[in-house]
């Protein structure tokens, strides 16, 4: 079964500073992987999105980058801000998922807090 | 604005109550798609369409039907809501299968079964 999985579940980090958000995934054979941001009680916003055939998107302060032969995608915020605390989710739509086609199959997120 | 639109954005049911969830997307996207958002378990997928009048079942059918009678619009209901079903649930649709321009998502509903 494929999975996704996002670690920490939590980071704290102090205003100024840069830093990695981690997202792995069980199987390699995906369509993309999409960065979203939660804030408390609402929807979902997407950050970045990376086809499969790319290694990375860039967005601003935000850069993601994707390793399919590892697993691994990675989003980087340069000179955080008190305004990025939020969740950030991790998705990735599978080439096979349960006989069904490109299903998205979010990690449970890491929560992110910007201390000013 | 464009995107996607669902109503009611809160709604508290009495078990056993019955209810609909609107999902509604002026983007003219062929799939739609219906999740649910719990502590600690993240997004499940319920129900999705791949387009007008089809529906199949996702993770986490049961206790729920969906119908795709128009295409910008998709339709979750709880015919007899249970506490298990308290939620929070997310629409969202995309252009392609595959998600190429990837998947856009509504606001949310809250839905609290007492």
């Amino acid at each position: 079964k494929q999975e996704v999985t996002q670690i920490p579940a939590a980071l704290s980090v102090p205003e100024g500073e840069n830093l990695v958000l981690n997202c792995s995934f069980t199987d390699s054979a995906i369509y993309n992987l999409q960065w979203f941001r939660q804030d408390p009680g609402k929807g979902l916003t997407s950050l970045l999105l990376i086809q499969s055939s790319q290694r990375e998107q860039t967005s601003g302060r935000l850069n993601a980058s994707l390793d399919k032969s590892s697993g691994r995608s990675t989003l980087y915020i340069a000179a955080s801000q008190p305004g990025d605390s939020a969740t950030y989710l991790c998705a990735v739509s599978f080439r096979n998922y349960g006989g069904s086609q490109g299903n998205l199959i979010f990690g449970k997120g890491t929560k992110l807090s910007v201390k000013p | 604005n464009a995107g996607v639109t669902q109503t009611p954005k809160f709604r508290v049911l009495k078990t056993g109550q019955s209810m609909t969830l609107l999902c509604a997307q002026d983007m003219n996207h062929e799939y739609m798609y219906w999740y649910r958002q719990d502590p600690g378990m993240g997004l499940r997928l319920i129900h999705y369409s791949v387009g007008e009048g089809t529906t199949a079942k996702g993770e986490v059918p049961d206790g729920y039907n969906v119908s795709r009678l128009k295409k910008q619009n998709f339709l979750l209901g709880l015919e007899s809501a249970a506490p298990s079903q308290t939620s929070v649930y997310f629409c969202a649709s995309s252009y392609r299968f595959d998600g190429y321009r990837g998947y856009t998502f509504g606001s949310g509903t809250r839905l609290t079964v007492v």
